[in-house]
């Protein structure tokens, strides 16, 4: 059974700084990883999906990447701003419908 | 329009009563979930409809019944809940191409219904 972990649980850091987030996955066999953000009591909003054939993705001043054979992703937040505080979930999918596999989570504060 | 949207956004219902969240898409996604998440807490899969089939029922209680009437709507009814029910439930939505050897893509999240149970 797949199994996802979020390095650290909660991270705070004054605005501007890059930053990292890590998540590991324990089955390399994924379809997909794929990185949300989350406000405090709504939904969650996609913010990137590598496909297991990728390498990293970007959108704006995000950047995600993924090793399968080590089991590993990484979203990069370049130049961050209050507004980037939230919870980032990092999903695993296996392919076809079978849901998604969430770790537990960055709560992470940009301080102004 | 990568919309998801779940009605009601907030509901508070009795241990007696019977109730259904509805979730909608049109992004023409032939796969549909919910998930259930406790507060502080990761989404945890309930159920997934594959071309308006249940294809997994991640062993949820059967006072959740879920309902696919049509390959843009999703229902989930509620009855004789216990107050540990209450949660977030949230509906997404991806695609699924059969037979392509591509399948689910992107999952599309609604902002959830707040469910609280008296």
């Amino acid at each position: 059974k797949q199994e996802v972990t979020q390095i650290p649980a909660a991270l705070s850091v004054p605005e501007g700084e890059n930053l990292v987030l890590n998540c590991s996955f324990t089955d390399s066999a994924i379809y997909n990883l794929q990185w949300f953000r989350q406000d405090p009591g709504k939904g969650l909003t996609s913010l990137l999906l590598i496909q297991s054939s990728q390498r990293e993705q970007t959108s704006g001043r995000l950047n995600a990447s993924l090793d399968k054979s080590s089991g590993r992703s990484t979203l990069y937040i370049a130049a961050s701003q209050p507004g980037d505080s939230a919870t980032y979930l990092c999903a695993a999918s296996g392919g076809g419908a079978d849901g998604l596999t969430f770790g537990k989570g960055t709560h992470l504060i940009i301080q102004p | 329009d990568t919309e998801v949207t779940q009605t009601p956004k907030h509901l508070v219902m009795g241990m007696t009563n019977k109730k259904s969240l509805k979730c909608e898409q049109h992004m023409g996604h032939r796969a549909m979930y919910w998930y259930k998440q406790k507060a502080k807490k990761p989404p945890e899969l309930m159920f997934v409809y594959s071309y308006e089939k249940l294809s997994i029922n991640e062993s949820v209680p059967s006072r959740f019944s879920p309902e696919c009437p049509n390959s843009s709507l999703l229902n989930l009814h509620l009855h004789a809940l216990q107050p540990e029910d209450s949660a977030l439930y949230l509906c997404a939505s991806s695609q699924e191409r059969r037979g392509q050897g591509r399948r689910n893509t992107e999952a599309f999240f609604g902002q959830g219904t707040r469910l609280t149970v008296v």
